[in-house]
């Protein structure tokens, strides 16, 4: 059975800074990964898709890499706003079906 | 496009009514997901349809809940009868093809069963 695991479970750090959200997974044979972001009481939004095939997608301030044969992908946030305050949840696509890590709770203080 | 959406945003029901969670996939997409999310259980996936057709139903909890895909723009999900416990945030997300694409989520609806 796959399992997702984000780590770390929350993360606070001072506006400005660079970080890195990590995901693993058990089951090396994903189709693709998807990072999403949560507000509180929000819905899921996408944030990145990343294929089998590829290596890494950027968006913006956000670069997501995927290494499938260690069983990571990390999500990179350059010099973090306030308004990057959210959940964030990675998401593993395989054999018809989806798996979500539990998240990692960012703030990002002013 | 409008995106996926649910209804109702929010419902407050008390134990032992009928519940009916609607919605609307993203139009072209033929694959409909409903998940579950609780704090202590994170995100669930119930069900899973794919061009109307119930594919993987193991994620429904009990014979109480129901879902149905009568066409490829509208969905439904039923708890029939409710209980404290199923008390959660419930998802539907859709997709073209079954995920190799990613997954298009709604708002969710906040259910409370008092």
């Amino acid at each position: 059975k796959q399992e997702v695991t984000q780590i770390p479970a929350a993360l606070s750090v001072p506006e400005g800074e660079n970080l890195v959200l990590n995901c693993s997974f058990t089951d090396s044979a994903i189709y693709n990964l998807q990072w999403f972001r949560q507000d509180p009481g929000k819905g899921l939004t996408s944030l990145l898709l990343i294929q089998s095939s590829q290596r890494e997608q950027t968006s913006g301030r956000l670069n997501a890499s995927l290494d499938k044969s260690s069983g990571r992908s990390t999500l990179y946030i350059a010099a973090s706003q306030p308004g990057d305050s959210a959940t964030y949840l990675c998401a593993v696509y395989y054999n018809n079906d989806m798996r979500f890590g539990a998240g990692t709770r960012l703030t990002v203080k002013p | 496009d409008a995106g996926v959406i649910q209804s109702p945003r929010h419902e407050v029901t008390e134990m032992g009514q009928e519940v009916t969670l609607r919605c609307k996939p993203i139009s072209g997409h033929n694959s409909l997901f409903w998940y579950r999310q609780t704090m202590m259980r994170g995100l669930e996936l119930l069900i899973y349809f794919n061009n109307n057709v119930p594919i993987d139903d193991s994620g429904m909890p009990e014979d109480r809940f129901s879902a149905k895909m009568p066409n490829a723009s509208f969905s439904t999900l039923k708890i029939q009868p409710s209980e404290p416990r199923d008390s959660a945030v419930y998802f539907c997300a859709s997709s073209l093809g079954t995920g190799a694409y990613g997954y298009t989520f709604g708002s969710g609806t906040r259910l409370t069963v008092v």
